[in-house]
């Protein structure tokens, strides 16, 4: 069965702190994994798309890295600012599928204190 | 950028009655789509539409349908609410329903049934 695990469910860190969040997936054959950030009672905003071939990607302090033969990804935030302060979730899209076949996960709900 | 719009983002039905949610992008985006968010299980897909007048029912389609009259006017309909469709409920737009297209949301309608 396709699934995407997010962990942790929650986290709590201090502002200007550095955090890593996690994504494991058993989604196959793989196409596409993305990351975005949704603010409380928002729609979610893309921040990342990486295909199979890239292993990094970048968006100003958030970086995500994708491992396709462990089938996990990560999102690392540098320098947590408040507005950081938000949930997080791993999409993953199968090969071949479209945008109808998506995958998500429950998300990461990320609360940065001052 | 990118605008997708929510008609109402926050509504309160009662059972038994029809509730429209409207959705209007104004990207000339060929896919649309309607997800509902939960708390614990993550976004999951309704219906989707890749061409006017074109629908395709996702992972949850009962208990809902779907109108797409105009290319960027997406509308879900709830034709008799229950209260077990109190939900976040999240429209989106793409240009491409390629593997690796993407995803635009609007800010969501939340969706109480008494």
């Amino acid at each position: 069965k396709n699934q995407v695990e997010q962990s942790p469910q929650s986290l709590i860190i201090l502002e200007g702190k550095n955090c890593t969040l996690q994504c494991n997936y058993t989604v196959s054959p793989f196409s596409n994994l993305r990351w975005y950030k949704q603010d409380t009672g928002r729609g979610p905003v893309s921040l990342t798309i990486m295909t199979f071939s890239e292993n990094t990607k970048s968006n100003g302090r958030y970086t995500a890295t994708l491992d396709a033969d462990t089938k996990q990804s990560s999102l690392h935030i540098t320098a947590s600012q408040l507005s950081d302060s938000a949930s997080y979730i791993c999409v993953v899209g199968g090969y071949g599928g479209s945008q109808g076949n998506l995958i998500f996960g429950k998300g990461t709900k990320l609360s940065v204190k001052p | 950028d990118v605008k997708v719009t929510q008609s109402s983002r926050y509504l309160v039905k009662r059972t038994g009655e029809k509730v429209f949610l409207e959705c209007v992008q104004d990207m000339d985006h060929e896919n649309m789509f309607w997800y509902r968010q939960d708390p614990g299980l993550g976004l999951r897909l309704i219906y989707f539409s890749y061409d006017v007048k074109m629908k395709e029912k996702g992972d949850i389609p009962e208990g809902y349908s779907v109108s797409r009259e105009k290319k960027e006017r997406f509308s879900l309909i709830l034709e008799s609410a229950s209260t077990n469709q109190t939900s976040m409920y999240l429209c989106a737009s793409s240009f491409s329903l390629a593997d690796t297209g993407e995803l635009f949301f609007g800010e969501g309608s939340r969706l109480t049934v008494l």
